[in-house]
């Protein structure tokens, strides 16, 4: 079955580099992405990667997938205040185009003065 | 409203009771999505539909839960025979296309439930 795995917690001093890491199972998944939530908000797509891809940037974010050991990974550069939320880890549950994405348990990123 | 609107926001029943959820996604989704966040998880997967069909409903945890969407719009989450675990965020996430481009989600605020 499918399943997205994540670390808990994540803390990081404000200006440096934050790196939330990922693992999947499902070899078939089109898609993957990183969803953000703050508190009191609801989830808002932050990036996503196509799986022929390795490597997506997009301003202070970057998206690494390595699909041989099902590992994905989101930095995020020079780390703000703001930056601090709930980071999940998506995948597409199989090939089909349409179908259910499913949630790793987020990572509580918070930023330390 | 412009996003996807969950009403109650909150509702607050006792065990054994019935409760509805109402989801009114974003005009023009034909995917529309339940998912369901207990504290400290993440979204757990419950049923999606295309158009008025539910294409997936294998999340949904036993018979007492069903949904529907017989417009092809707003989508209802029905809740029977309610028990204390099922106390959890309901979320509601609508997307554009059936045949994904970015796959987006768009998501609600979801509707808290508290089963006492």
């Amino acid at each position: 079955g499918e399943d997205v795995e994540q670390s808990l917690f994540l803390s990081v001093r404000e200006g440096d580099s934050s790196v939330i890491n990922c693992t999947y199972t499902d070899s078939s998944s089109t898609y993957l992405y990183w969803y953000k939530q703050e508190p009191g908000a609801g989830l808002q797509l932050l990036t996503y990667i196509f799986s022929n891809m390795d490597m997506k940037q997009d301003q202070r974010l970057t998206v690494l997938l390595n699909k041989k050991d099902k590992h994905l990974s989101l930095r995020i550069a020079d780390t703000q205040t703001g930056d601090s939320a709930i980071y999940f880890c998506a995948e597409t549950a199989g090939y089909s185009s349409a179908s259910k994405i499913i949630f790793g348990s987020g990572t509580r990123l918070s930023i330390r003065p | 409203g412009a996003g996807v609107s969950q009403t109650p926001s909150n509702k607050v029943t006792e065990k054994g009771k019935y409760v509805e959820l109402r989801c009114d996604p974003i005009s023009g989704h034909t995917a529309l999505y339940w998912y369901r966040q207990s504290l400290g998880q993440g979204p757990e997967f419950l049923i999606y539909f295309q158009g008025t069909g539910a294409a997936d409903d294998s999340g949904l945890p036993n018979d007492r839960f069903f949904a529907v969407r017989p417009e092809g719009s707003v989508s209802t989450l029905k809740i029977q025979r309610t028990e204390r675990g099922d106390s959890a965020v309901y979320l509601c996430a609508s997307s554009p296309t059936a045949t994904r481009d970015t796959g987006e989600l768009f998501f609600g605020e979801g509707s808290r439930l508290t089963v006492l």
